[in-house]
C-alpha cells in the first residue's frame, strides 16, 4: 500500500531546465510535509509545509502544497549539475499517529 | 557543532551475530528515529522514540530492537542478523515528530 507516491522515479535533464517533482499522498488528515535533498549520503532538508496553497522558496528551489488535490511540488528553475540527487518527501500526521512516511524519491540527474 | 553521529559507518558481519549501531545526538532532541533505505523502496521508519524510555514501531520492526535509556542515544540492536537486513541505516533526530528530522551520516550494513 503505498501512502506517498513521488513522481517521476527517475528524470534525466540538461543544465539550466526547470524540472518540477511531484508527491502525492493518499491521507487527508496530516501536520507537516517536508522535502530532503538526499546526495551520496544523509538527507538534508529542504522545505517544511503545512499549509496549502502557500509557495515556500530558497534560491532556485521551491514547493507548494495543495491539500485539496493532496500532493506537493519541488520545482527547480536553472538546474545545475550540484542539484543531481535523490529527493524525497515525507508526510507526518494525525494519520500516521507519531510516525514519518517517506515516498520512494525522485532521482534527477542534471547533465553539463 | 549540532549533530547527529552513527558508529560504525560501514559493517559487514555473518548471519546470527548479535550487533548494535549506535546513534547519538547532542541537540537535546526528544524524538529519534532509525530508518532503513533500500533502492526503489525510499527511507522505511524501523523504530521510534518520542522521549526517554518511550519507544514505538515504524513500519518494519520486525528483527530489530531499539532503547532510549537517555535523550541523547538511541541505539538500533539486531539480535540476529538475516542477509535481507542488508542495507543502508539512518538514525534521525527533531525537537518534535513534526518538525525537520536531522539525520546521521548512515551505516551500511552487510549480513553474510
Amino acid at each position: 500500500e503505498d501512502k506517498v507516491v513521488q513522481s517521476p522515479l527517475s528524470l534525466v535533464v540538461h543544465e539550466g531546465d526547470t524540472v518540477t517533482l511531484n508527491c502525492s499522498y493518499e491521507v487527508t488528515n496530516f501536520r507537516s510535509l517536508l522535502w530532503y535533498k538526499q546526495e551520496k549520503k544523509a538527507p538534508t532538508f529542504l522545505f517544511m509545509l503545512t499549509s496549502s496553497g502557500i509557495e515556500k522558496k530558497s534560491g532556485r528551489l521551491s514547493s507548494i502544497l495543495d491539500k485539496k488535490e493532496l500532493f506537493s511540488i519541488l520545482n527547480i528553475t536553472a538546474t545545475q549539475t550540484g542539484d543531481s540527487a535523490v529527493y524525497l518527501c515525507a508526510l507526518s500526521g494525525c494519520q500516521y499517529g507519531n510516525k514519518l512516511v517517506f515516498g520512494a524519491g525522485t532521482i534527477l540527474r542534471v547533465k553539463s | 557543532e549540532a549533530q547527529v553521529t552513527q558508529n560504525p559507518r560501514y559493517l559487514i558481519t555473518v548471519t546470527g551475530k548479535k550487533l548494535t549501531v549506535t546513534c547519538s545526538q547532542n541537540m537535546n532532541h526528544e524524538y529519534m528515529s532509525w530508518y532503513r533505505q533500500d533502492p526503489g523502496l525510499g527511507l522505511r521508519q524501523i523504530y521510534y522514540s518520542m522521549n526517554v524510555e518511550v519507544t514505538d514501531k515504524g513500519d518494519v520492526p520486525e528483527g530489530y530492537k531499539v532503547s532510549r535509556k537517555e535523550k541523547r542515544n538511541f541505539p538500533l540492536i539486531l539480535e540476529s542478523p538475516s542477509p535481507n537486513q542488508t542495507s543502508l541505516y539512518f538514525c534521525a533526530s527533531s525537537w518534535g515528530r513534526h518538525r525537520t528530522q536531522y539525520f546521521g551520516p548512515g551505516t551500511r550494513l552487510t549480513v553474510l
